[in-house]
């Protein structure tokens, strides 16, 4: 079965040091995602993804953080001046469909974020 | 309270009992969706109901949705030891982001 695969697994790092998350959605998706889920919290939406482009994007998502496809396969985040607040699991999703086609997501298993 | 809060927060039960896990929504819905954590994974997709849509089955799975309201339920029947996971409900109303509730977690005894 197709999935969504995140490297790397577990990242530790410096506060203020710049961190990419690396992601490869499934090849026949469309729409790309990243959420992230401090531990024990809720899942956060940061932002959304299509035909090279931003379509959406959360509060959370400010101009630390930025998103890119450099290729045909890989969807990255980088966080460019970590924080020790930035400390979770980021994860990585991808849907066949937007919203008008109900937007099912497959997620990645996540990369764990430890800032210190 | 914010989109999409589930309760209860935490649901102990005996194999072979029924789970029901209910989540509540503030704005309006095109679709709700039930995801499935199991600890430090990613979220697994179990179900998705749309607005227009009031009761959806899938295998041990049944959602109910009542836009009136702002709520559904998730019940798992004859729950196994492996059910034992942290359950969410996620919205979407506008664009194409999932909002996700707080999560149940749910611990199914042998």
């Amino acid at each position: 079965e197709p999935e969504v695969t995140q490297t790397p697994s577990h990242q530790v790092t410096q506060m203020g040091q710049e961190v990419i998350l690396r992601c490869v959605p499934i090849s026949n998706h469309l729409y790309f995602y990243w959420y992230r889920q401090i531990l024990g919290q809720k899942v956060e939406f940061l932002v959304s993804f299509y035909n090279n482009e931003i379509s959406e994007k959360s509060e959370i998502f400010d101009d630390q953080f930025s998103v890119e496809r450099p290729d045909g396969s890989n969807f990255t985040l980088k966080i460019r001046s970590t924080k020790l607040e930035d400390s979770a699991m980021y994860f990585c999703a991808s849907s066949e469909r937007g919203r008008a086609g109900a937007n099912v997501l497959t997620f990645g298993a996540g990369s764990r974020l430890t800032v210190l | 309270s914010q989109q999409g809060e589930e309760d209860p927060q935490a649901l102990s039960i005996q194999e072979g009992e029924n789970a029901t896990m209910n989540c509540s929504y503030k704005t309006s819905i095109n679709n709700l969706q039930w995801y499935r954590q199991n600890s430090g994974r990613g979220l697994v997709h179990l179900i998705l109901i749309r607005s227009n849509e009031r009761e959806k089955h899938s295998g041990r799975l049944r959602v109910t949705l009542d836009t009136s309201k702002k709520s559904s339920s998730l019940l798992i029947t004859a729950s196994r030891a492996a059910d034992t996971a942290s359950y969410f409900c996620a919205t979407n109303n506008a664009g194409n982001m999932l909002t996700f509730g707080g999560g149940t977690r749910l611990m199914v005894k042998p």
